[in-house]
């Protein structure tokens, strides 16, 4: 059974620093394309990073420069190494599988991230 | 980025009643769209994919269609679990993958 568990979420000052971590079962991370997608308080859906399977990476313009995305192979688990956090990066931080170049059929629970001071 | 456009922003309907939502894309997407569910506190759950295509386990009630830049999601018969919030996604433009804003649809 395919299951994806995201944890790192909490509570951080603005300019602050947070690793969010996504472990996986039922399939091998480092095989397929896997995303970062958040979801402020009481708004839409967001897409925020992807890595490829072969290890290339891409970042939406609101996150670029600031957050890392990355994945463990031994661990089967994908990461989002986020720094110099802002209020407008509070939300529900998911991770997901993504089938190839196209939708996402796979999501972790979510875990939140509130910057504030 | 493509910008994706969904109508209404919220509906109500009663239990057995047909339901449309629509998505527009700022500019063609092709059939490279996704439709999803979500629940208040949950993940969102694909349900269409390729604009048309019903992933396993999604009831047959639920089902997809377009091409270019207009999209619908149909439900032909409101189920108690169907009040939910969904969402379309393109992904003609990976990995800059956008989604609509999201319909709510409510009991009437």
């Amino acid at each position: 059974e395919v299951q994806l568990v995201e944890s790192g979420g909490g509570l951080v000052q603005p300019g602050g620093s947070l690793r969010l971590s996504c472990a996986a079962s039922g399939f091998t991370v480092s095989s397929n394309y896997m995303s970062w997608v958040r979801q402020a308080p009481g708004k839409g859906l967001e897409w925020v990073s992807v890595i490829y399977s072969g290890g290339s990476t891409y970042y939406a313009d609101s996150v670029k420069g600031r957050f890392t995305i990355s994945r463990d192979n031994s661990k089967n688990t994908l990461y989002l190494q986020m720094n110099s956090l802002r209020a407008e990066d509070t939300a529900v931080y998911y991770c997901a599988r993504e089938r190839t170049m196209t939708e996402f059929d796979y999501w972790g629970q979510g875990t939140l991230v509130t910057v504030s001071s | 980025d493509i910008q994706m456009t969904q109508s209404p922003s919220s509906v109500s309907a009663s239990v057995g009643d047909r339901v449309t939502i629509t998505c527009r894309a700022s500019q063609g997407i092709s059939s490279w769209l996704a439709w999803y569910q979500q629940k208040p506190g949950k993940a969102p759950k694909l349900l269409i994919y390729a604009a048309s295509s019903l992933q396993s386990g999604v009831p047959s009630r639920f089902s997809g269609s377009g091409s270019g830049t207009d999209f619908t999601l149909t439900i032909s018969s409101l189920q108690p679990e169907d009040f939910a919030t969904y969402y379309c996604q393109q992904a003609n433009s990976f990995p800059r993958i956008t989604f609509g804003q999201g319909t709510r649809l409510e009991i009437k």
